[in-house]
């Protein structure tokens, strides 16, 4: 079964660039698809951040538009978020997830992974 | 960008009780694109409920998901210690949002 892992630096300074990656095991990315990444700041609720099909096509969330970055690396069945001009309100647990392409659920998680913003 | 709203934020109540979950949207949602989500301390969310009334692989059948248009429930008929974590609704329209989420805790 697809799995997904999470993996980046934990902290990043203020003003810096977010970067973190999800490998997909046990399937292929190529599948019809959507790749999601998902973060939750401490204590608080889930925000969606966006998503990348295969093709390369994405779609964000449009208050974080501006900052964020998604890739996909179908040679090393991965997918990737940048997120520029980071402050200490993206401090947050960074998801990534599949999402099934008919109902538009998140049907498989990463285990997720702790980012803080911080000098 | 499209609100959801769920209510109560936190539900307290004991084992073997009836809990009664609430997700509201302030335009109309597709049924089709109306999901919940289970979280525990520590945990990723997991999927519970998709096309609001169809249960996810290997959710036990005290889960339930009715509702159409903008009001969404989640009912778990009868809580097991399990059960107690908090619950998230999502939509999938122009864009995607999560609900603020309903805390079930043990009373």
């Amino acid at each position: 079964q697809v799995q997904l892992q999470e993996s980046g630096p934990g902290l990043v300074k203020p003003s810096g660039t977010l970067s973190l990656t999800c490998g997909v095991s046990g399937g292929s990315i190529s599948r019809s698809n959507w790749w999601s990444w998902v973060r939750q700041p401490p204590g608080k609720g889930l925000e969606w951040i966006g998503e990348i099909y295969h093709s390369g096509s994405t779609n964000y969330n449009p208050s974080l538009k501006s900052r964020a970055t998604i890739s996909v690396d179908k040679s090393k069945n991965q997918f990737s978020l940048k997120l520029s001009s980071v402050t200490a309100a993206d401090s947050a647990i960074y998801f990534c997830a599949r999402v099934e392409d008919y109902y538009y659920t998140m049907d498989v998680w990463g285990q997720g992974i702790t980012v803080t913003v911080s000098s | 960008e499209l609100v959801l709203t769920q209510s109560p934020g936190t539900l307290s109540l004991s084992p073997g009780e009836r809990a009664t979950l609430s997700c509201r949207a302030r335009q109309s949602v597709s049924s089709t694109y109306l999901a919940w989500y289970q979280q525990k301390p520590g945990q990723a969310p997991r999927l519970l409920i998709y096309g609001a009334s169809n249960r996810a692989t290997g959710i036990p059948d005290r889960f339930s998901g009715s509702g159409s248009g903008t009001d969404f429930t989640l009912t778990i008929s009868r809580l097991e210690p399990e059960d107690f974590a908090v619950y998230y609704c999502q939509q999938y329209g122009s864009s995607l949002t999560f609900g603020g989420g309903t805390k079930v805790e043990i009373k």
